[in-house]
């Protein structure tokens, strides 16, 4: 059973500082791995996607992907209190997959509190 | 990205009956996916539905339970049947634009009492 595990957190950052949001996957073969943010009572909202090892960055965001130790994260540089949600990390299948093999796993969120 | 809406956005219903929950998107998309999400908790995938296809379901949910219809390739039904105060939750559509990016709708409140 393919797992993505998140810290639920509540992870708190002053205004201002780097917020860092860890995730890991059990499945070894995934090869698409995506960041979604949810603000209370909203739907998800994509913002990052990562196919390849190393990182990408757009914007204040970056997420960083190591295959090797089935690890991504994402980082929020000169966090806002507006970044306050939970983002939810979601591990795709390998990448010439069809049908329903295309789903995503996502994992259990981790909630973020930007502090003024 | 693509521009998903659903119908209704919220519903209070009794329990016996049963709701479909309507999603139309803006542009052709194959794969069409149906979410369940309850309060504080993570997604949990209902089902997949090609259009043209019988969809598939996960692991606890039947097709008896939660129909689905996929008619073509902008628009997607999902029905709860004969629905119990456990089935409350939101639901939520989300369609895929390629490279497995997928964009959800703003989903659908429903509340069995």
């Amino acid at each position: 059973q393919k797992e993505v595990e998140q810290n639920s957190g509540p992870l708190s950052v002053p205004e201002g500082a780097i917020a860092s949001l860890n995730c890991t996957y059990s499945d070894r073969v995934s090869q698409s791995f995506f960041w979604y943010r949810q603000y209370s009572g909203k739907s998800p909202e994509l913002i990052m996607s990562i196919y390849s090892n190393g990182d990408k960055e757009d914007g204040r965001f970056t997420a960083q992907l190591n295959k090797a130790s089935q690890y991504v994260s994402l980082l929020i540089r000169d966090s806002q209190p507006s970044d306050s949600a939970t983002y939810l990390c979601a591990v795709g299948p390998y990448l010439i997959s069809s049908g329903s093999a295309r789903q995503l796993t996502f994992g259990s969120g981790t909630q973020l509190t930007v502090l003024p | 990205s693509a521009v998903i809406s659903q119908k209704p956005s919220r519903d209070i219903c009794q329990r016996g009956t049963s709701l479909t929950i309507q999603c139309q998107v803006d542009s052709q998309v194959t794969m069409m996916f149906w979410y369940r999400q309850q309060p504080g908790q993570s997604l949990t995938l209902i089902a997949t539905a090609n259009q043209g296809s019988e969809a598939t379901y996960e692991s606890g949910f039947v097709i008896d339970k939660f129909p689905i219809s996929r008619p073509n390739l902008t628009f997607s039904t999902l029905t709860v049947s004969n629905m119990s105060p456990e089935d409350s939750s939101i639901y939520l559509c989300s369609v895929e634009a390629g490279s497995y990016e997928q964009y959800f709708g703003p989903g659908t409140r429903l509340t069995v009492t």
